[in-house]
């Protein structure tokens, strides 16, 4: 099966920094990825897609000014969290999918991020 | 609005047979998946129904009901490997998938 890569698997940062987490679809090109995060005890929420070559969507309440999220290439999306708050904290799971088969979705392992 | 419905959490015995249940309204519908996750980890693909009826998957098979908007999740042989989330999602008329908050499904020797 397709398989999606996500660096780093945790992070642990100062508050006020900056954290960049990259998705990668290693196999197949990825003309859709999302972005989820998902807190303790809790399921996944949608963050925003981004197609390749073009502006990420980002679902209502969602700041997308402090979630930068970069689509550059069919096999790479980043997500920047942007002056983190301990708030921030969660975890944050890419998924991406083709464009010939919108009905399955190849999730990354996610990325534990805590921010101190 | 859009919502997914599952039980919080289920417990079972080891060996024994579980259904989860999913009932769910949503803008259109083009099918339902169900996803294991383990703690920490990302979810797992299990199983996609887009037409009614029954799928088997060896231990695991799911069931749909358009008309119902229900679905569920068998697991049978359970196994203590089995302790897990088990996810049931959406994809609605934008191809986006809709979430429901997730089943901890706990398995006692």
């Amino acid at each position: 099966g397709a398989v999606v890569s996500q660096h780093p698997s945790w992070v642990i940062c100062k508050s006020g920094t900056s954290v960049k987490i990259e998705c990668r679809s290693l196999d197949f090109q990825a003309t859709t990825m999302f972005w989820y995060r998902q807190f303790p005890k809790q399921s996944l929420m949608l963050m925003a897609t981004s197609n390749e070559g073009s502006k990420a969507t980002y679902e209502q309440g969602v700041e997308k000014d402090k979630f930068l999220i970069n689509h550059a290439s069919l096999t790479l999306s980043t997500l920047t969290v942007t002056s983190a708050h301990p708030e921030d904290s969660s975890f944050y799971i890419c998924s991406a999918r083709t464009s010939f088969d919108y009905n399955e979705q190849f999730f990354g392992p996610g990325t534990r991020l805590t921010v101190l | 609005g859009q919502n997914i419905d599952q039980p919080t959490e289920m417990t079972a015995t080891e060996g024994a047979i579980v259904q989860i249940n999913c009932t769910y309204q949503t803008s259109g519908f083009n099918g339902l998946f169900w996803y294991q996750q383990h703690a920490g980890e990302a979810p797992t693909f299990l199983s996609y129904n887009v037409l009614d009826g029954l799928e088997e998957k060896g231990r695991f098979s799911s069931f749909l009901s358009r008309s119902k908007g229900y679905s569920y999740l068998l697991l049978k042989e359970l196994q203590m490997k089995d302790s897990a989330s088990y996810l049931c999602a959406v994809m609605d008329s934008n191809y986006q998938l809709i979430w429901g908050a997730g089943t901890k499904l706990i398995i006692k020797p």
